[in-house]
């Protein structure tokens, strides 16, 4: 069965500080999908990245970026220069596929992040 | 881009009725939607999945009879919550794929239930 593991449950910074959220993902599949997902407290789920396996390129978008590591099941996401609008719950999923379709979120416990001003 | 409207955002029911959610994809069809439970503070688990024209596949301890989902048609699914007690107060989400954005999962806005 699939599994993700955010170990931060809370994540405390000034604004300006760079900060990395953890991500560590299990699964079986050879074939799968990891997500970034924020929330913030209206409760919207905001769609960051999607990556699948067989794409272990680094991506960077504006502030944000993240590092695809499969030796080590890693997806971590770093927020540089961080801004008080980056405080919010932070989830990383996976979705593993199967026969061609992918299933539903597995969803880490999530980190919630709060920039200081 | 592809949307998906939740209907309603927040609602307040008495303890023993059934309230219903519904969830639309407004520029797509969704062959597959997703229903999520969120309790607060806690993660979002999947509850189950419906596709359209056929059975929902429930995930492991989630009541079928008490969770009714119905997916009529290619845009349109629903999650009843029946005979609702103060705990499936919860915040409910549902999530659509896009076939033309391959694995793309798009989320509703969320319903926030509180039983009463």
């Amino acid at each position: 069965a699939q599994k993700v593991t955010q170990a931060q449950t809370e994540i405390s910074v000034v604004e300006k500080e760079d900060v990395t959220l953890d991500c560590v993902y299990e699964t079986r599949d050879t074939t799968y999908y990891l997500f970034w997902y924020k929330q913030p407290p209206s409760g919207e789920l905001v769609f960051l990245i999607r990556r699948n396996s067989f794409d272990e390129q680094n991506e960077i978008s504006g502030r944000y970026s993240w590092n695809f590591q499969k030796s080590t099941s890693s997806f971590n996401f770093t927020i540089t220069a961080s801004q008080v609008v980056d405080s919010a719950v932070y989830f990383c999923a996976l979705s593993e596929a199967q026969g061609g379709g992918a299933d539903g979120l597995t969803f880490g416990k999530g980190t919630h992040l709060i920039i200081q001003p | 881009g592809a949307v998906v409207s939740q209907h309603p955002s927040r609602v307040i029911c008495k303890s023993g009725t059934s309230v219903k959610i519904e969830c639309r994809s407004l520029d797509f069809q969704a062959t597959t939607m997703f229903w999520y439970r969120q309790f607060p503070k806690q993660s979002l688990m999947l509850m189950a999945t419906s596709n359209e024209g056929s059975k929902a596949t429930y995930e492991q301890g989630v009541e079928k009879d008490k969770f009714l989902i119905n997916h009529a048609s290619l845009t349109l699914s629903t999650l009843t919550v029946t005979s609702a007690h103060p705990e499936d107060s919860s915040f409910y989400i549902c999530s659509a794929r896009d076939p033309g954005r391959g694995y793309g999962y798009t989320f509703g806005s969320g319903t926030r239930l509180t039983v009463v």
